[in-house]
């Protein structure tokens, strides 16, 4: 069955980064974009990148796109997503998740858990 | 960048009955290129319907979305107990990939 199982909780303090992963399994991790969403507490959800399978082109919300960098490594079928310059709005649940063939990939089928960061001094 | 109005913020329903959420679009969305999401508390959210109407695999009928014009709308015909939950819509036509900012169904 497909799985998206994310890193652990990160404590970060502000300015410093953060690197995140998403280990795929259970379908061909090599066909598939993969984006990362993330949501601040009690709010909603925020998209801010998708990676294409080959891992050679990303896109980010215009938001992030000074901060944020996606990568993935598909010998260990994992994608990484790096954040810099971190400040208190940055603390958050980030998720990996799939991109939808059924869609252009640009909806989400499969979710990661989810993975909590705080940004605190 | 279209932007997503989701209303109303907080519905107040029973177990038993029928719930209209509704995702107002700033713009003509291009081929009915939007989704919904469940997300209930501490997991990740799950698609629900893609392409405005269609079901993604695995989800009740009791699941059901329309479009008309710039407004869609999720249907949920009789409410479960785990049905309660907060619901997003996205759309997924251009770039950046937008959200709504969510309805909550909540246990009357």
């Amino acid at each position: 069955q497909v799985q998206l199982v994310q890193s652990g909780a990160e404590v970060k303090k502000p300015g410093a980064s953060v690197k995140l992963s998403c280990k795929a399994s259970g379908y061909r991790f090599n066909i598939y974009y993969m984006h990362w969403v993330r949501q601040a507490p009690g709010q909603g959800l925020e998209w801010m990148g998708i990676i294409n399978p080959s891992g050679d082109t990303t896109s980010y919300a215009q938001k992030f796109e000074a901060r944020v960098t996606l990568t993935r490594d598909t010998s260990t079928s994992t994608v990484f997503m790096e954040l810099n310059s971190l400040t208190s709005d940055d603390t958050a649940v980030y998720y990996c998740a799939r991109g939808s063939t059924v869609t252009n990939y640009r909806a989400f089928d499969f979710w990661g858990q989810g993975t909590a960061v705080t940004v605190s001094s | 960048e279209i932007v997503l109005t989701q209303s109303p913020g907080t519905l107040s329903l029973s177990p038993g009955d029928g719930a209209t959420l509704s995702c107002s679009a700033s713009q003509s969305l291009s081929a009915s290129q939007l989704a919904w999401y469940q997300q209930k508390p501490g997991q990740a959210p799950r698609l629900l319907v893609y392409r405005a109407s269609t079901r993604a695999t695995g989800i009740p009928d009791r699941f059901s979305g329309s479009e008309s014009g710039t407004d869609f709308t999720l249907t949920i015909s009789r409410l479960e107990p785990e049905d309660f939950a907060v619901y997003y819509c996205q759309y997924y036509g251009g770039s950046p990939l937008s959200f709504g900012g969510g309805s909550k169904v909540e246990i009357k």
